[in-house]
């Protein structure tokens, strides 16, 4: 979707921390989610945040939230290789609808 | 928990050829979708339903109908496919709620049209 944008690559190494930035344009959206794509299978959701909210943790996920700057990143610690898929940044800018990225592919390598 | 199921997951259409794509959720959520999803452009809504009986323009209409006769199930059909509408569809549905209730997506149905 065009209001939403988020690099397309990211490549990282085993172990390291994978970053996923994504910028969106609705200052209405309450809430902003990431999905994981596997390969042939459609999206899951990984975790979501609240507009008044600057950071969620949940295990590895780290979401942070800069809403002057309408941005939004998904840290990921410790990468490893069942983390190799396609990322999702979506938001919701009204009640019934969803605005997806284009999706980031993380590769991770060896 | 079959979850969203979509039906074929694989089909090859000649130009002008029409087909419909199945989409089944069994977990009694009012709002349905179908998305494409294109290389480089995620994922682009092109029609939806807020429940039974109503469907609504997305995005990227054009090309494409819908039905929402039962609650369970919505359609996606294609009347004179074109090699633009090749792609992977996907079909989503979600309860009222969106905080409590996430988008659940079926696997994709790949479409290519020569």
């Amino acid at each position: 979707g065009e209001d939403v944008e988020q690099s397309l690559f990211l490549s990282v190494r085993e172990g390291d921390s994978s970053v996923i930035n994504c910028t969106y344009t609705d200052s209405s959206s309450t809430y902003l989610y990431w999905y994981k794509q596997e390969p042939g299978a459609g999206l899951q959701l990984l975790t979501y945040i609240f507009s008044n909210m600057d950071m969620k943790q949940d295990q590895r996920l780290t979401v942070l939230l800069n809403k002057k700057d309408k941005h939004l990143s998904l840290r990921i610690a410790d990468t490893q290789t069942g983390d190799s898929a396609i990322y999702f940044c979506a938001e919701r800018p009204n009640d019934y609808k969803l605005s997806f990225g284009a999706g980031t592919t993380v590769t991770v390598r060896a | 928990n079959a979850g969203v199921t979509q039906t074929p997951k694989f089909r090859v259409l000649k130009t002008g050829q029409s087909m419909t794509l199945l989409c089944a959720q069994d977990m009694n959520h009012e709002y349905m979708y179908w998305y494409r999803q294109d290389p480089g452009m995620g994922l682009r809504l092109i029609h939806y339903s807020v429940g039974e009986g109503t469907t609504a323009k997305g995005e990227v209409p054009d090309g494409y109908n819908v039905s929402r006769l039962k609650k369970q199930n919505f359609l996606l059909g294609l009347e004179s496919a074109a090699p633009s509408q090749t792609s992977v569809y996907f079909c989503a549905s979600r309860g009222r709620d969106a905080y409590n209730s996430p988008l659940h997506f079926g696997n994709g149905t790949r479409l290519t049209v020569t």
